[in-house]
């Protein structure tokens, strides 16, 4: 079956560590989107790609970064300049850029600071 | 910019009763609109989207939703509520730009308990 996968699930990283989290996808869409979701903000773009080898800044891209070596891949890195990492992070892509197009979402990688 | 709106982000109803979620949104452009519902510890899955072709969109599960471009607003309705209709709903805008990413603007949700 087609989908996203994201790993892992769950996370803890320490204070000053960077992390890498996992997204790959098997449905040939073009592009790729990383959400972060914290309680009672819904979801905020952290970073998209469009086409390999290209990615743009979203609303709350700093202390993150991105690669999309791949079409299929699309790999997030919290960085230890993100002030507060603790959150849910979903991946999605989409085919083609129409408005109308629907983001299919991976299940979620929950990140945890200790 | 676009933006949405989402009033209430807690909305309890007894098993059986109308559910009505309401989203409001800001666009520039003609807009096209998405609920998306969440389960715990879950991605999002798409319940319907309005793309223009008809203001009165159904989707799954029995949820439905009615586009009002006077009222700027995109509520989701389902008549019956079941158990297992609990989970966070998302009302997203996207106004379409290619070249621009195409990205969508979440509400910040509403989570529904259903009561026995």
């Amino acid at each position: 079956d087609g989908g996203i996968t994201q790993s892992p699930k769950y996370l803890f990283r320490k204070e000053g560590q960077n992390v890498t989290l996992s997204c790959e996808q098997n449905l040939n869409h073009d592009a790729m989107y990383w959400y972060r979701q914290d309680p009672g903000q819904g979801l905020r773009l952290i970073y998209y790609s469009q086409i390999v080898n290209d990615f743009q800044k979203g609303d709350i891209a700093e202390g993150y970064s991105v690669s999309r070596e791949k079409k299929e891949s699309f790999p997030l890195t919290v960085t230890s300049a993100q002030k507060n990492p603790t959150a849910f992070y979903l991946c999605a892509s989409m085919a083609g850029f129409s408005g109308a197009n629907v983001l299919t979402f991976g299940a979620g990688s929950r990140l945890t600071v200790l | 910019a676009q933006s949405v709106t989402q009033l209430g982000s807690h909305v309890s109803v007894s098993e059986g009763a109308l559910v009505l979620l309401r989203c409001n949104y800001s666009s520039s452009v003609p807009p096209y609109l998405f609920w998306y519902v969440q389960y715990p510890n879950q991605g999002l899955q798409l319940l319907l989207k309005y793309t223009s072709a008809a203001t009165l969109v159904k989707g799954i599960n029995g949820f439905e939703a009615e586009f009002k471009k006077s009222e700027t607003s995109f509520h989701l309705t389902k008549p019956s509520a079941h158990m297992s209709d609990a989970a966070e709903y998302f009302c997203a805008v996207s106004d379409g730009v290619t070249g621009g990413g195409n990205k969508l603007t979440f509400g910040t949700g509403t989570q529904l308990k259903v009561e026995l």
